[in-house]
């Protein structure tokens, strides 16, 4: 297996713009979890998902964080619009089942100006 | 509240010393850790897990320790080598589907 995946792995945009970051979890991973890492907070659990499902979306920031996750092998972060203060690198990681290791993808380097 | 944090933002060591890593944990956090490893542009690795019904588990030369008496884990590395400098991220489950990450210690290895 590839590992997780992640699109793009580099983004630079400008306030205000849409963004849309892609995950493709590991097969047969049922929970798939979206990150958020800044020096200031470290990392940050925003969402996750089990069976497709979203199950805690409590550290999403703001209504201008959405997350969706259509079918088992693929998920997107959306952030519209997009301020300075987004910027950070955004992992995706995914599980199968619970109280097992948790797989990183490397990551997607965001930066607002 | 829930939380996984640690004691030392950075430990510098020199190239074969042994280098322990520590991590505190609160009362609602879970029985069961995962260390990771994570390099710069990279995401976090997994380096070794343990639950509460064991106190010590060793790998490949790392050992983590558990006391649950003082809530308290470490991770010990031996004969340390350069390769190994990277952030050092305890994480404890709470309940059973959240992994929540302490802050993380940088660990940087000197020739």
């Amino acid at each position: 297996d590839a590992g997780v995946i992640q699109s793009p792995r580099h983004e630079v945009t400008e306030m205000g713009q849409e963004v849309t970051l892609r995950c493709k979890p590991i097969s047969g991973h049922d929970y798939l979890f979206w990150y958020r890492q800044t020096m200031m907070r470290g990392l940050e659990l925003l969402i996750y998902f089990n069976n497709n499902v979203p199950i805690d979306d409590s550290g999403m920031p703001e209504d201008r964080f959405s997350a969706k996750m259509p079918n088992a092998s693929f998920s997107t972060l959306k952030i519209q619009p997009s301020e300075p203060r987004d910027s950070a690198v955004y992992f995706c990681a995914s599980r199968f089942r619970t109280y097992n290791e948790q797989f990183f993808g490397p990551g997607t380097r965001l930066t607002v100006l | 509240g829930e939380s996984v944090g640690l004691h030392l933002p950075t430990l510098s060591v020199q190239e074969g010393d042994n280098s322990i890593i520590n991590c505190a944990y609160s009362n609602s956090a879970s029985d069961y850790f995962i260390w990771y490893k994570q390099e710069s542009g990279k995401g976090p690795q997994f380096i070794i897990d343990i639950r509460s019904n064991m106190d010590k588990r060793q790998g490949q030369r790392v050992t983590v320790l558990l006391n649950k008496t003082v809530k308290h884990l470490s991770l010990q590395i031996a004969a340390t080598q350069p390769g190994d400098s990277a952030v050092y991220f305890c994480a404890g489950y709470t309940g059973f589907q959240k992994l929540v990450f302490g802050t993380g210690t940088r660990l940087l290895v000197s020739p």
